[in-house]
């Protein structure tokens, strides 16, 4: 069957540092790889797209890897802020800009 | 990137009630989907809304229970049918161009 799985366990980390959230898949062969993230009370904002060509993207603190070999994608924050707290959802394409997503993990940055 | 209301943003129900719940965006998409995220969970698609013709729904979900309308390329709406406490989740919905933009949810509780 089709999975995806993301730490259920939340991630606490102290400011300053790089936070590292994992992404794992079966079962599925995507063309891209998003993140969202979602604070409580609100809907999942798009943070990063990655395709399958692609092995890194960045922008500003944040970056994907993704390897279709071992299907896995790491999602990094680097220099970590209380403010980077929140639920971080990887998504995969499924047909037709169908997204599934992953259950999340919940960051936490304690100053 | 496309914004998009949602109303209302949180009901209190009785079972057996029925709620619609609106998606206005403010450009014209050609995808809209509809959302639900139980508490503690990830997104779960219930349907895709198309314009002009009915809405195609995921395994799991029929139109009896959560009717669709799309009239036009920027409103929809999701009609919750006669609720029971199950149904108390976030109803999100999205828009997709290449990556997908959520509203801001509509938070139901069924009592």
């Amino acid at each position: 069957s089709q999975k995806i799985e993301q730490n259920s366990e939340a991630l606490n980390i102290q400011e300053g540092k790089t936070a590292t959230l994992t992404c794992n898949y079966t079962n599925y062969s995507p063309a891209y790889l998003q993140w969202y993230r979602q604070d409580p009370g609100r809907g999942p904002v798009f943070l990063l797209l990655i395709r399958e060509n692609e092995k890194e993207k960045r922008k500003e603190r944040l970056k994907v890897t993704f390897d279709t070999t071992l299907k896995q994608s790491l999602f990094h924050i680097t220099a970590s802020q209380p403010a980077d707290s929140a639920t971080y959802l990887c998504a995969l394409d499924e047909y037709g800009n169908k997204l599934v997503f992953g259950a999340g993990t919940i960051l936490r940055v304690k100053s | 990137s496309a914004v998009i209301s949602q109303k209302p943003s949180r009901d209190i129900c009785q079972r057996g009630t029925s709620l619609t719940i609106q998606c206005q965006v403010d450009s014209q998409v050609t995808m809209m989907f509809w959302y639900r995220q139980q508490p503690g969970q990830s997104l779960t698609l219930i349907a895709t809304a198309n314009q002009g013709s009915e809405a195609t729904y995921e395994s799991g979900f029929v139109i009896d229970k959560f009717p669709i309308s799309r009239p036009n390329l920027t409103f929809s709406t999701l009609t919750v049918s006669n609720m029971s406490p199950e149904d108390s989740s976030i109803y999100l919905c999205s828009v997709a161009e290449e990556t997908q933009y959520f509203g801001p949810g509509t938070r139901l509780l069924v009592l």
